[in-house]
């Protein structure tokens, strides 16, 4: 089983739709989470952590459930600049701090 | 936010060539930088860990002897790829923690390395 896991997806969605993504994770002790977005050809940019309670940035928002070992990625009202691969990012331990990376999930918002 | 350069950008090479890249953090001191290597269509993996003025920590599976990693200073560390092979040809990229206490990594830009 992989440590990280999603939906590759492709995604395919009208502009102004709400889309949402879920990432489950197999290590029960994770301590952090994180969502990166990855364009084509491009290094991964830090889209937004998940907080256990829950966190919204303008159109995102992040959830998390420990019990289920499960993050997910809500895009409302999408752009057609929101194309992009959707990467959940698991930290195991904060001592390493090592990233563990999700295949990534691809959203093609089309007009 | 913190910046993270690498080069070159890409590089194409013959098979049995070495290849180095190099990793900057441009207005930053970085402790630690790391090394992923993402191949199409597949996530990124982690390489090894660098940690400036100590030995690389290398992840299961990686050669320490084919990918020599050395962080000589708080601003750059470099990843040579020695006799490269066409199964190495991928897409490089390194990030950066601004520090050690901190979670967040900024990424380089990635070299996309083709071995012919």
């Amino acid at each position: 089983r992989k440590e990280v896991e999603q939906d590759p997806g492709p995604f395919n969605v009208p502009e102004g739709a709400t889309v949402a993504f879920n990432c489950t994770y197999s290590n029960s002790a994770s301590q952090s989470f994180f969502w990166y977005r990855q364009d084509c050809r491009k290094e991964p940019k830090l889209l937004m952590s998940v907080y256990s309670s829950g966190n919204e940035d303008g159109r995102f928002t992040a959830q998390l459930n420990r019990a289920s070992q499960y993050i997910s990625l809500l895009i409302r009202d999408s752009k057609l600049s929101d194309s992009a691969t959707y990467l959940c990012v698991v930290i195991f331990s904060s001592n390493t701090g090592k990233l563990i990376f999700g295949q990534g999930t691809t959203l093609q918002v089309k007009p | 936010g913190a910046v993270v350069s690498q080069h070159p950008s890409r590089v194409i090479c013959k098979s049995g060539t070495s290849v180095k890249i190099e990793c900057r953090s441009l207005d930053f001191q970085a402790t630690t930088m790391f090394w992923y290597r993402q191949f199409p269509k597949q996530s990124l993996m982690l390489m090894a860990t660098s940690n400036e003025g100590s030995k690389a920590t290398y992840e299961q599976g990686v050669e320490k002897d084919k990918f020599l990693i050395n962080h000589a200073s708080l601003t750059l560390s470099t990843l040579t790829v020695t006799s490269a092979h066409p199964e190495d040809s991928s897409f490089y990229i390194c990030s950066a923690k601004v520090q050690a206490s901190q979670e967040t990594q900024y990424f380089g830009p990635g070299t996309r390395l083709l071995v012919l």
